[in-house]
């Protein structure tokens, strides 16, 4: 089993520039995160799905969109990526039950210029 | 806000002392938990607790919950330097967690 697996692992984007991150799990877990990691603030999150086809706004969502089409799968997308999206970005996912813990993706290391 | 304090922020210590840090919060939360990350990776689970007063040992590391169920501690003895990492608690919200800062420890050889 891969478990979380993030694509891609670096990205430099100019800013007013569109990507995407992808996510994948192989566990059939029910819940998916994306999170950011910055010095000082901690992991925030920024959306979250209970499931395939939901998604849900977490601590720090604008300026990003998700989609959670497949189960397996759960894309972070910037629209127009600004110098303050500088991040480590982290994919996380856990089964539905309660009191389970999460399983953290290697992370996507982004820089906005 | 800022719901879960953790402290100390940074600890430096030798091989072979103990230590605790600790994870604070005026919250209730239904579960804690532990994890560590290391440079460039992912944080790592290493324990959920959920009940009150519950205390869980993993090795040189031991866990407690608080009875409120609103602070929790790590203990490690005898730190080894491979115990090195950023040490985050996470207090369980519904479906979602919410992450302390974290204490970053280095165990010096």
């Amino acid at each position: 089993n891969a478990g979380v697996t993030q694509t891609p692992k670096f990205r430099v984007l100019k800013t007013g520039q569109s990507m995407t991150l992808l996510c994948a799990q192989d566990m059939n877990h029910e819940y998916m995160y994306w999170y950011r990691q910055d010095p000082g603030m901690g992991l925030r999150l920024i959306h979250y799905s209970v499931g395939e086809g939901t998604t849900a706004k977490g601590e720090v969502p604008d300026g990003y969109n998700v989609s959670r089409l497949k189960k397996q799968n759960f894309l972070l997308g910037l629209e127009s990526a600004a110098p303050s999206q500088t991040s480590v970005y982290f994919c996380a996912s856990r089964p539905g039950l309660a009191g389970f813990g999460q399983f953290f993706g290697p992370g996507t290391r982004l820089t906005v210029l | 806000t800022q719901l879960l304090e953790q402290s100390p922020q940074f600890l430096s210590i030798q091989e072979g002392e103990n230590l605790t840090v600790y994870c604070n919060s005026s919250s209730v939360f239904s579960s804690l938990q532990w994890y560590r990350q290391e440079p460039g990776e992912g944080p790592v689970l290493l324990v959920t607790v959920v009940t009150g007063g519950e205390v869980k040992k993993l090795k040189r590391l031991t866990f407690q919950f608080g009875d409120a169920r609103k602070d929790s501690s790590l203990h490690i003895t005898a730190a080894q330097p491979g115990d090195t990492g950023l040490y985050l608690c996470a207090g369980g919200r519904s479906e979602k967690l919410v992450f302390g800062k974290g204490t970053k420890l280095t165990v010096n050889p």
